[in-house]
């Protein structure tokens, strides 16, 4: 299995409602990560886990929640979101934080979220 | 910090001519350097990378891109166009020990029947 699976590939939620965005892969990648991209524009790095701890948190708002349950897992909670965290929401994977360069990193096919 | 500029948010080629989509760092030190290629509603794909191993480093689907320490470049290269190219394509560079990529604002690469 060389993928990195996301569920749901679209989301459409109301700023009351509390929902969770998942990432999973099976290649025995130890950091994780997840991304934001807004329309037209690159990806934006949120948060990196590696070997299951949060390693780096981009000044992300706490209504973003971030966790790593096991090492195959990630998951993002939303809770009281604004329509302007409408975006393509991106997972990836590498095998180790400090390899990642050599090896690259595998993406998700994102979820797409719409806030209203 | 490191960045990289990808010149032209957009590019048009013919079919069956050659593609070029230009980036620079900006380093002194030589980083890891990616492409990726992002098809519409879909997530970003690896299409190569340079690690200081070799200068011209050969990709999927016929791409290519060579590192030019003097230029501070490393421009995207392939010799014939096909449809299926067409697609956002994002640079994105790394430094040795740092833990994140940094992506390019990315090139809209358009072919033209």
């Amino acid at each position: 299995d060389t993928e990195v699976t996301q569920t749901p590939k679209h989301l459409v939620m109301g700023m009351t409602n509390k929902k969770s965005l998942k990432c999973e892969q099976h290649m025995g990648h130890r950091a994780m990560y997840w991304y934001k991209q807004k329309a037209k524009k690159p990806p934006e790095l949120m948060f990196v886990y590696s070997y299951e701890k949060l390693s780096i948190n981009e000044s992300v708002p706490s209504r973003f929640s971030p966790e790593c349950p096991n090492s195959s897992l990630l998951n993002l909670h939303l809770h009281a979101l604004q329509p302007e965290d409408s975006a393509l929401y991106l997972c990836a994977s590498s095998q180790e934080i400090d390899r990642a360069q050599i090896y690259g990193y595998t993406f998700g096919s994102g979820t797409r979220l719409t806030v209203v | 910090a490191q960045s990289v500029t990808q010149l032209g948010s957009h590019v048009s080629v013919s079919e069956g001519a050659l593609v070029l989509l230009r980036c620079n760092y900006s380093s002194s030190v030589p980083p890891y350097l990616f492409w990726y290629v992002q098809y519409p509603n879909q997530g970003l794909q690896l299409l190569l990378k340079y690690t200081s191993a070799a200068t011209l480093v050969k990709g999927i689907n016929g791409f290519e891109a060579e590192f030019k320490k003097s230029e501070t470049s490393f421009h995207l290269t392939k010799p014939s166009a096909h449809m299926s190219d067409a697609a956002e394509y994002f640079c994105a560079v790394s430094d040795e020990g740092d833990d994140k990529i940094i992506f390019g604002k990315g090139t809209r690469l358009h072919i033209l029947p």
